[in-house]
C-alpha cells in the first residue's frame, strides 16, 4: 500500500540543525511531489515547502528561506528535510505528505506518521 | 499570504446530526480549496479536494461546496468516528499554501 514512513523523534538544542527523513513506498516515487508541513503543539498546520523527486527541484516557504533544505535519495525513495538554526518555536510535529495535482489544484493525499522535533536548552 | 478563516472554531453535535463548517479566504481562490480531518495524535487525512471532489474512500456523508472566497464542509448523519478537527487549505497561492486555524467537532 502507499505509505510514507518518517524517522523518529528528535531532541535538539537551540541553534542546532535537524534532519528528518521520509521514505516512500507503494507508488512510483518520481510521479508525485512531496511536501513538508509542521504542527506546533496545540496549533494548526503550517506548510514549509515542497520537493519534486524527479530532478530534485524545491520551493521553500519564504518564512524558512535560508535555513531549510529539502533533498532526495532516489535509490531509496527517501526525501529529507533539514532545518537549521533551530529555535524553541520550531518545536513541532513535522509531517511529510505526498502532493498531487488535478487541473492545476494541488492537494496532499498521503501523509507520513509525523516526527516530533523538540528544541530545548 | 492568503488568510483562511474557519468558523466556528469549535462545535458540539450529536451522533446522527448534521454540521456545516465554513471557511473564508482573504482573497478569491477559485476552487483551490481542500479539506482535511485530523484525529488526536494522528496525521491529517484528505477528505475533499478542489472544493467539492470527494477523496477516494471517504464516505459520502462528507460534502464540500463553494468557490471564490466562501466554502463549506458539511457532514450529514454524524458517526462517532467523525468527531475530530477539520482544516481547510488553499492551494491557489503556492507560497505559502495556508491552512485555516481548524474547527474542532466534539460530541454533545
Amino acid at each position: 500500500q502507499v505509505q510514507l514512513v518518517q524517522s523518529g523523534a528528535e531532541v535538539k538544542k537551540p541553534g542546532a540543525s535537524v534532519k528528518v527523513s521520509c521514505k516512500a513506498s507503494g507508488y512510483t516515487f518520481f510521479a508525485y511531489y512531496l511536501v513538508w508541513v509542521r504542527q506546533a503543539p496545540g496549533h494548526g498546520l503550517e506548510w514549509l515547502g515542497k520537493i519534486n523527486p524527479s530532478g530534485g527541484s524545491t520551493i521553500y516557504g519564504q518564512k524558512f528561506q535560508g535555513r531549510i533544505s529539502m533533498t532526495r535519495d532516489t535509490s531509496t525513495s527517501t526525501v529529507y528535510m533539514e532545518l537549521s538554526s533551530l529555535r524553541s518555536d520550531d518545536t513541532a510535529v513535522y509531517y511529510c505528505a505526498r502532493g498531487d495535482t488535478l487541473m492545476g489544484i494541488d492537494y496532499f493525499d498521503v501523509w507520513g506518521q509525523g516526527t516530533l522535533v523538540s528544541v530545548s536548552s | 499570504d492568503i488568510q483562511m478563516t474557519q468558523s466556528p472554531s469549535s462545535l458540539s453535535a450529536s451522533v446522527g446530526g448534521r454540521v456545516t463548517i465554513t471557511c473564508r479566504a482573504s482573497e478569491p481562490i477559485n476552487n483551490y480549496l481542500n479539506w482535511y480531518q485530523q484525529k488526536p495524535g494522528k496525521a491529517p487525512e484528505l477528505l475533499i479536494y478542489a472544493a467539492s471532489s470527494l477523496q477516494i474512500g471517504v464516505p459520502s456523508r462528507f460534502s464540500g461546496s463553494g468557490s471564490g472566497t466562501d466554502f463549506s464542509l458539511t457532514i450529514s448523519s454524524l458517526r462517532p468516528e467523525d468527531f475530530a478537527t477539520y482544516y481547510c487549505q488553499q492551494t491557489y497561492s503556492a507560497d505559502p499554501y495556508t491552512f485555516g486555524q481548524g474547527t474542532t467537532l466534539d460530541m454533545k
